[in-house]
C-alpha cells in the first residue's frame, strides 16, 4: 500500500476559481511530519508548508490553506482564487521517524486556464 | 546567498559507462539526499547522508553509490549506467541531525542514458 496517495493524477480549472488538491498518508508512527512542495514548468521544486503530526491547526499563507485531519489521515491543499502561476505538479509527502525516510507522492499536475 | 547547485543540468551517456552527478550546497546543512523522479512514480530516494563519512542506502539504491568527505559536497556515481536509469535526479539537503526537517531541492539533473 502505497503511504501517500495523490489520488487527482490532473486537474484542471479556470482562473479564478478555488481548488483543492487531496493527499492521504498512511503511518503507524505517533511523529511524523507532512510536506508540500510546488514543481513549476521549469522543473524545480520549491517547498510550501512542512506540519508535524501534534499540530492540527489549520494553515492559511495568502491564497494557500492547508486542512491536516488527523482522524482520516489526511493533508489537503487549498489554492483560492486560482491563478495561471499556480499551474504545477504538486506534491505531498511523509517523513515518518520509524523510516527515516521522505516519502512522497505521485503528485497532482494542476493547470489553471486563463 | 546559501545555494544548492547541481552538475551537470544535463548529461547524455551510453549504456555501461560511469557517471558522476554532483551536488554542492554552501547551507552548511548536515543532511543530503539523492532522488529520482520519473514519470508515475514521484520521487524516489536513492542514497543519503547525515554527515561526513555517513552514507545510507535508501528504496533505489542499485546502481548507484555515494561518499561524502566533506560538509558541502554528496556526489552520486552510476557506476555502470543503464537505459533504466535514464531519469531527473534531484539533490536535497536539510539541517539538523536526522532527517525530519525541512528538504530543499537543487535545480535537478536530466541524465539520459542511450
Amino acid at each position: 500500500a502505497q503511504k501517500v496517495t495523490q489520488a487527482q493524477t490532473e486537474i484542471s480549472v479556470v482562473e479564478k476559481e478555488d481548488v483543492t488538491l487531496d493527499c492521504v498518508y498512511e503511518t503507524r508512527d505517533t511523529t511524523y511530519y507532512l510536506f508540500w512542495y510546488k514543481q513549476p514548468p521549469s522543473g524545480e521544486l520549491v517547498f510550501l508548508i512542512r506540519r508535524n503530526s501534534f499540530d492540527e491547526q489549520n494553515e492559511i499563507s495568502g491564497r494557500y490553506s492547508w486542512n491536516f485531519q488527523k482522524s482520516t489521515s489526511s493533508f489537503n491543499f487549498t489554492i483560492t482564487a486560482s491563478q495561471v502561476v499556480d499551474s504545477a505538479v504538486y506534491f505531498c509527502a511523509l517523513w515518518e521517524t520509524s523510516g527515516s525516510r521522505l516519502t512522497f507522492g505521485e503528485g497532482t499536475q494542476l493547470t489553471v486556464n486563463p | 546567498d546559501a545555494e544548492i547547485t547541481q552538475s551537470p543540468r544535463h548529461k547524455i551517456t551510453e549504456t555501461g559507462r560511469q557517471v558522476t552527478l554532483a551536488c554542492h550546497q554552501t547551507w552548511n546543512h548536515n543532511n543530503m539526499f539523492w532522488y529520482r523522479q520519473d514519470l508515475g512514480h514521484g520521487l524516489r530516494l536513492i542514497h543519503y547522508s547525515y554527515g561526513v563519512q555517513d552514507t545510507n542506502k535508501g528504496e533505489v539504491s542499485d546502481g548507484y553509490s555515494v561518499s561524502r568527505s566533506n560538509t558541502e559536497d554528496l556526489p552520486l556515481t552510476l557506476e555502470s549506467a543503464a537505459s533504466s536509469q535514464t531519469s531527473v535526479y534531484f539533490c536535497a539537503t536539510s539541517k539538523g541531525l536526522a532527517g525530519q526537517e525541512t528538504q530543499y531541492f537543487g535545480p535537478g539533473t536530466r541524465l539520459l542514458v542511450l
